[in-house]
């Protein structure tokens, strides 16, 4: 198992620019989501999804899309990117019952410079 | 709403010191707890997680116990070594069948020099 992939590794955009940063996941989780990490403030949950066709927002959404078209897959949509988004972006994913509820699996992050 | 509150860092530690971080949460019904370790440049680890009212949670050394009447799941650890130097964040999940979100503190640095 690969776990939970996420690309690219570092990004830098200039403000207005739109990309999309890629998380996958092969653990046939339904749970995914999606978090920034900025210093002093630890993880903040941006979108979620509990399974394809589903997706609701988090406690940080502006500026944010996402779709979830498959189990595997969920991107994040950045379409018009401002300095305020330059964070470090976490993708994680869990199960919704038995033992794959406890415990969610995170991404290696992207690092993502807007200028 | 839900929020969780831990000890300030960075806290720094020579090999073999006794670590305690503090974590406290609010939140109705049980929560669930989770300590999450992160090394540096990769992304979040589970540490040790408890369920229920006085659990213990434990690996790799690490403990913390689930504390309804403090609110409270600090996390300790009788040795540390280098390499347990990271960030750890302390996190609950609010109870409740279909809630699968987790709740992060700020998270505290520690680094243990040899």
């Amino acid at each position: 198992n690969a776990g939970v992939t996420q690309t690219p590794k570092f990004q830098v955009l200039k403000t207005g620019q739109s990309m999309t940063l890629q998380c996958a996941q092969d653990m046939n989780h339904e749970y995914m989501s999606w978090y920034r990490q900025d210093p002093g403030m630890g993880l903040r949950l941006i979108h979620y999804s509990v399974g394809a066709g589903i997706t609701d927002q988090g406690e940080v959404p502006n500026g944010y899309n996402v779709s979830r078209s498959t189990t595997e897959d969920f991107p994040l949509r950045l379409l018009s990117a401002a300095p305020s988004q330059t964070s470090v972006y976490f993708c994680a994913s869990s199960g919704v019952r038995g033992l794959d509820y406890n415990e969610q699996f995170f991404g290696p992050g992207t690092r993502l410079t807007v200028l | 709403g839900n929020s969780v509150t831990q000890m300030e860092g960075p806290v720094t530690l020579s090999e073999e010191a006794f670590l305690t971080i503090n974590c406290t949460y609010t939140a109705t019904g049980y929560p669930s707890l989770f300590w999450y370790v992160q090394y540096p440049g990769e992304g979040l680890q589970l540490l040790l997680k408890a369920t229920k009212a006085d659990d213990k949670g434990s690996n790799k050394g690490f403990e913390a116990t689930y504390r309804k009447e403090t609110t409270s799941f600090h996390l300790e650890k009788g040795s540390v070594q280098v390499s347990d130097s990271a960030v750890y964040f302390c996190a609950l999940r609010a109870s409740g069948g279909s809630n699968y979100k987790l709740t992060f503190g700020k998270g505290t640095l520690l680094t243990v020099n040899p």
